[in-house]
């Protein structure tokens, strides 16, 4: 299984600066033949399901905040938030749609300074 | 608008079979791939299996011998069984699509979840 590691575990900062959360993969996410890195980002606010963010490690899902991007290739991926706002604060869970099984990191909390 | 909403019975015996099944509206689920995550309370998600719009399964391995994952096309509806449950399979249950990328999946609608909870 490829195993997702997420950092930090948690994450606290004043509003309207940034926050970035990392996520590295056991093995390499990157398939060559189409150069694309099966990596995506999920939002979990209390009491709700994921939601989609980030795909492609880097594609913003329809309707999602420029706000929110993701970069990285290979094994090492980040989701910043470049500004954070009050509604942000949630669980982020980085994702690999790599192989099978897919797998998930274990979580970002992302709250308020 | 895609919306999807489980259902189960909230309360299963320990060894018993667990029946779950996902309502899809606002679109055919013959048009995708649909799955099955779960979220043990508190804790981090597990993808549990997916099934193509023609039936073809998809399964974790670490629950392959206790999941089946089908799709009833005349009901738009999604449907898991796990048997043989445990505490440990006590979780949130939730559906969702399974937009095609590349020959893999991107789980891009969600349900609300179903509860479960494995006790005696």
């Amino acid at each position: 299984d490829i195993v997702m590691t997420q950092s930090p575990d948690s994450l606290a900062v004043s509003l309207g600066e940034r926050a970035t959360i990392n996520c590295k993969s056991s093995q390499s996410v990157l398939y060559n033949p189409n150069n694309k890195n099966y990596l995506a980002w999920f939002q979990q606010k209390p009491g709700q399901p994921p939601k989609l963010l980030i795909y492609w490690a880097s594609t913003r899902e329809s309707g999602v905040p420029d706000r929110f991007s993701g970069s990285g290739s290979g094994t090492d991926f980040s989701l910043t938030i470049s500004s954070l706002q009050a509604e942000d604060v949630a669980v982020y869970y980085c994702q690999q749609y790599s192989g099978n099984p897919y797998t998930f990191g274990q979580g970002t909390k992302v709250e308020i300074k | 608008q895609v919306q999807l909403q489980e259902s189960g019975p909230g309360l299963v015996k320990p060894s018993e079979t667990l029946p779950l099944t996902c309502t899809v509206s606002g679109v055919s689920i013959s048009a995708d791939y649909w799955g099955w995550i779960r979220q043990p309370p508190g804790k981090g998600l597990e993808w549990i299996a997916y099934v193509s719009n023609s039936g073809t399964t998809t399964y974790n391995p670490s629950l392959k011998s206790r999941v089946t994952i089908s799709v009833d096309t005349s009901k738009n509806q999604l449907s898991l069984t796990l048997s043989s449950v445990t505490a440990a399979d006590t979780a949130i249950y939730y559906c969702a699509r399974g937009r095609s990328a590349s020959g893999q999946r991107i789980f891009d609608y969600w349900g609300q979840g179903t509860l479960v909870t494995v006790s005696s």
